[in-house]
């Protein structure tokens, strides 16, 4: 079955980065993309970004876009994503998630969440 | 870019109520079929319930279904079960960014 595992949680400080891994399993890396979503506390959604696993395009989202950096190690068919210059804003819970299709690219299959605590 | 809004942003019903929740893509050119909803139950990952706006996830209750094209969609729930309390989120994946909505918060 669809797997995607993620590292565990972090406790960073201000200014520091962190790197979120995703081990997938069950099905053909290279077939499908995978988007990183974050939840802050109590708050909704937010769409990361989106790495190809087939070509390796990018696709991340404008608020993020100089801090974030998206990564596929396709020998482990893992993907990484780190966020650099953490902020106490960027509390969150992490989320990786594979897109259902090619024809449908709603997220099908979720991470179970990584939390990313920053703070002093 | 274009931006999703949920209404209402909570909403409280009783079971068996009829329960209907409304996105819209802020621009006219709007998104096409390419809508999907989730739902997040309290310390749960979000689970995607419909897709092509309304086409019904595999294992997913039938008393979900979806509605709409281009700009205006909804999310049904034909008979309200207290295993469906949760928060239920739309996203636009027509291309990127793949923007979610607020959100509705879901209570019975």
């Amino acid at each position: 079955q669809v797997q995607l595992v993620q590292s565990g949680a972090e406790v960073k400080k201000p200014g520091a980065s962190v790197k979120v891994s995703c081990k997938t399993s069950g099905y053909n890396f290279n077939k499908f993309g995978i988007n990183w979503v974050r939840q802050a506390p109590g708050q909704g959604l937010e769409w990361m970004g989106w790495i190809s696993t087939y070509n390796d395009n990018r696709n991340y989202a404008q608020n993020l876009q100089d801090r974030l950096v998206m990564t596929i190690d396709t020998s482990t068919s893992t993907a990484y994503m780190e966020l650099r210059s953490l902020i106490p804003d960027d509390t969150a819970v992490y989320y990786c998630a594979r897109e259902k299709s090619r024809e449908a690219f709603c997220f099908e299959f979720w991470g179970q969440g990584t939390q990313v605590t920053v703070s002093s | 870019d274009i931006q999703m809004t949920q209404s209402p942003s909570s909403l409280s019903s009783f079971v068996g109520d009829r329960v209907t929740i409304t996105c819209r893509a802020s621009q006219g050119v709007g998104i096409s079929n390419y809508l999907a909803w989730y739902q997040q139950k309290p310390g749960e990952v979000p689970k995607v319930l419909i897709y092509g706006a309304s086409t019904l996830q595999s294992g997913v209750p039938s008393r979900f279904s979806g509605s709409g094209y281009g700009t205006e969609f909804t999310l049904t729930i034909s008979s309200l079960q207290p295993e469906d309390v949760a928060t239920y989120y739309c996203q636009k994946y027509n291309r990127a960014p793949l923007s979610f909505g607020g959100g509705t918060k879901v209570e019975i």
